[in-house]
């Protein structure tokens, strides 16, 4: 079953203002990771956090986590047309090693 | 420093045909997954190896599927007999775990079209 749920599913905003995507989850976890694709190619790491951080930065790119309410949120500030893209969550799930996805946020940047 | 390699990067089979994908991980790193995606979905895992060994294959349909990582070589994904449902993108990733490093780093992925 999917653990990762991303929401919104699409989201459309113009260049400059900020994106945010939220991720939301259901077991206990080791970390939580999170991707980009562009349409047809493969994935982008962009930022990982451990389940006892709270927030990371990275560049434009700010994340946070809540293991209370087993929820995650990524900040894009600044946004570009070339972050238009898909954003996925992945969860690595506590005594596992693989990643579990949610479905993704579709980020459209408008110029 | 390359990447994860896959090859090739589309694949086309016909309905009961094999289908071979390959998985080189990147340099150090002895951990590999594989993902399928179908389209407009996010990622499922399928199978997680390291050197000669299947470490978790929970997400691996029972049959037609193996998957095998040899001490030399590449990671293959193997699927026999391959249905139209088979039809979708095939990612690996390595990570360096060994190494203290859980990130996952994906291949550019196999496009596999059943006809």
């Amino acid at each position: 079953s999917q653990q990762g749920e991303e929401d919104p599913q699409a989201l459309s905003i113009q260049e400059g203002e900020n994106a945010t995507m939220n991720c939301s989850y259901k077991t206990s976890i080791n970390n939580l990771q999170w991707y980009r694709q562009n349409s047809g190619r493969g994935l982008v790491h962009l930022i990982l956090i451990r389940s006892n951080e709270r927030e990371k930065h990275s560049g434009r790119l700010r994340v946070t986590l809540d293991t209370s309410k087993k929820s995650s949120s990524l900040l894009i500030t600044a946004s570009r047309a070339a972050d238009t893209a898909s954003y996925f969550c992945a969860t690595e799930p506590s005594g596992s090693e693989k990643l579990v996805f949610g479905k993704g946020t579709k980020l459209t940047v408008n110029p | 420093n390359a990447g994860v390699m896959q090859n090739p990067r589309h694949l086309v089979r016909r309905r009961g045909q094999e289908a071979r994908l390959r998985c080189s991980p990147m340099k150090g790193h002895s951990h590999v997954y594989w993902y399928r995606q179908l389209p407009e979905e996010g990622l499922k895992f399928m199978v997680y190896l390291q050197k000669e060994n299947i470490i978790d294959e929970s997400g691996m349909p029972k049959e037609r599927f193996s998957a095998e990582f040899p001490k030399e070589g590449p990671s293959i994904l193997r699927i026999q007999q391959v249905v139209r449902g088979d039809s979708a993108a095939y990612f690996c990733a390595s990570s360096g775990r060994d190494r203290d490093t859980d990130t996952q780093y994906f291949g550019p992925g196999t496009r596999l079209t059943v006809l």
